[in-house]
């Protein structure tokens, strides 16, 4: 099976803080993909990378920032966490894309 | 501008009734497409797809069936059993396109 492990289910922080969410998943894949989730909006992209130190933007990316330097670990970063960043976070890995993905538990980050 | 809808919010459905969950999209080269399921404070598992090529793909008690002439699909839960209460996601992909392209979910609720 394939596992998708995110770093932390909760996560509360302050206005200004730098903030790393983590990813790692074990099988290989090469695709990865940062979400956001809001009630109302739906599941809303904010960064991908299809390869090592390869990344694109997605629909939302302003305000963060990603890193990719191993193939199993994709890192999301907010530079500097607004209030307005408080969300549920997944990640998830595909081996194709576009493919099926195969997502993590969730982060929930709250920005105080 | 939405490509993939999912015009109901929610939908409440009696155990052991069929629930129906629609999806409706606008962009016909949408080559393939994929319903989630997502319980709260956990990440979407993959529940069922099916490709342009086909109008139905059955796996239990779930079942897609694809229009494309009138560019919609439907999930078909029979029997709904109260564990099938989540969010439901329907998405689209393309080719050429790595992202997958997601509607904003339909909330269902199975009533013992």
């Amino acid at each position: 099976d394939v596992k998708v492990t995110q770093s932390s289910r909760y996560l509360v922080k302050r206005t200004g803080e730098k903030v790393f969410l983590e990813c790692v998943q074990d099988m290989d894949h090469e695709n990865m993909f940062w979400y956001r989730q809001d009630p109302g909006l739906g599941l809303r992209l904010i960064y991908f990378s299809y390869d090592v130190k390869m990344k694109e933007k997605g629909d939302i990316p302003e305000g963060y920032s990603v890193s990719r330097e191993k193939k199993e670990r994709f890192s999301l970063i907010l530079e500097s966490a607004s209030t307005n960043q408080t969300s549920m976070y997944l990640c998830a890995s595909s081996l194709l894309a576009p493919g099926q993905l195969f997502f993590g538990s969730g982060t929930q980050l709250s920005v105080l | 501008d939405q490509q993939v809808k999912q015009n109901s919010p929610s939908l409440s459905v009696q155990e052991g009734r069929i629930s129906i969950l629609n999806c409706d999209y606008t962009n016909s080269m949408f080559d393939y497409f994929l319903w989630y399921k997502k319980y709260p404070a956990e990440g979407p598992t993959f529940l069922i797809s099916i490709s342009s090529i086909k109008d139905k793909n059955e796996d239990g008690r779930f079942t897609v069936f694809l229009n494309k002439s009138a560019k919609h699909l439907s999930l078909h839960i029979v029997p709904s059993q109260p564990g099938d209460s989540a969010v439901y996601f329907c998405a689209a992909i393309y080719e050429g396109n790595r992202k997958l392209i997601w509607g904003l979910g339909t909330s269902l609720a199975v009533n013992p």
